[in-house]
């Protein structure tokens, strides 16, 4: 079974501070991605990682910046916390099937529920 | 930009009754994928519909993906207390890894 783990189910931290989540997985898989979800507004892609140190933005970046250092790991860096990304964090993998026109199941991990007061 | 739009947005049903989501996009898919997530918990994959037209079966859910593959429905027959969630369509972003979710469906099941 895949597992993804995320460091932490619930932070809580105050605006202006640097905040590391972290998100591992143990199958091997290529893609890594960060979402957050709020109400109504569904799943949103921050982050994506295709390869190790590679990334590219999803559909709301701002804010966020990601590390990927090594296959199993990705992290997502809110350099200066605000009160607008208290939300859930989910950190997703997937297998690499780009090219074959089929997109790969993604496994999610427990996700984080971010505070920032 | 691409978009993936569900309704009803909520739905309370009693239990025993049928239930249905439905999922459209702005663009044609290649494929969609259907995720179930429990309250409290993290969205878990269901399904894969690949072809135009396609019917997929799960026990009581029943999977279609459009003609056009521009449009997708989940269909629960007889809920229970157990399909309680929210569910989510998901669609790849053509040439890319990345996927778009729908705004999700979230269910109630009233015993």
């Amino acid at each position: 079974d895949v597992k993804v783990t995320q460091s932490s189910r619930y932070l809580v931290k105050r605006t202006g501070e640097k905040v590391f989540l972290e998100c591992v997985q143990d199958m091997d898989h290529e893609n890594m991605f960060w979402y957050r979800q709020d109400p109504g507004l569904g799943l949103r892609l921050i982050y994506f990682s295709y390869d190790v140190k590679m990334k590219e933005k999803g559909d709301i970046p701002e804010g966020y910046s990601v590390s990927r250092e090594k296959k199993e790991r990705f992290s997502l860096i809110l350099e200066s916390a605000s009160t607008n990304q208290t939300s859930m964090y989910l950190c997703a993998s997937s297998l690499d099937k780009f090219g074959t026109g089929m997109t790969d199941t993604q496994y999610f991990g427990p996700g984080t529920r971010l505070t920032v007061l | 930009g691409q978009q993936v739009m569900q309704i009803p947005q909520y739905q309370h049903v009693q239990e025993g009754e049928d239930f249905t989501t439905y999922c459209n996009s702005s663009t044609t898919l290649s494929n969609i994928q259907w995720y179930k997530q429990r309250p409290g918990g993290h969205p878990v994959f269901l399904i894969q519909l690949v072809k135009s037209g396609e019917v997929k079966k799960q026990k009581r859910l029943t999977f279609q993906f459009g003609e056009a593959k521009k449009n997708s429905s989940l269909h629960i027959t007889a809920t229970q207390t157990t399909d309680v969630g929210t569910y989510f369509c998901a669609g790849p972003n053509s040439g890319t890894y990345k996927y778009i979710f729908g705004t999700g469906t979230r269910l109630k099941v009233l015993a």
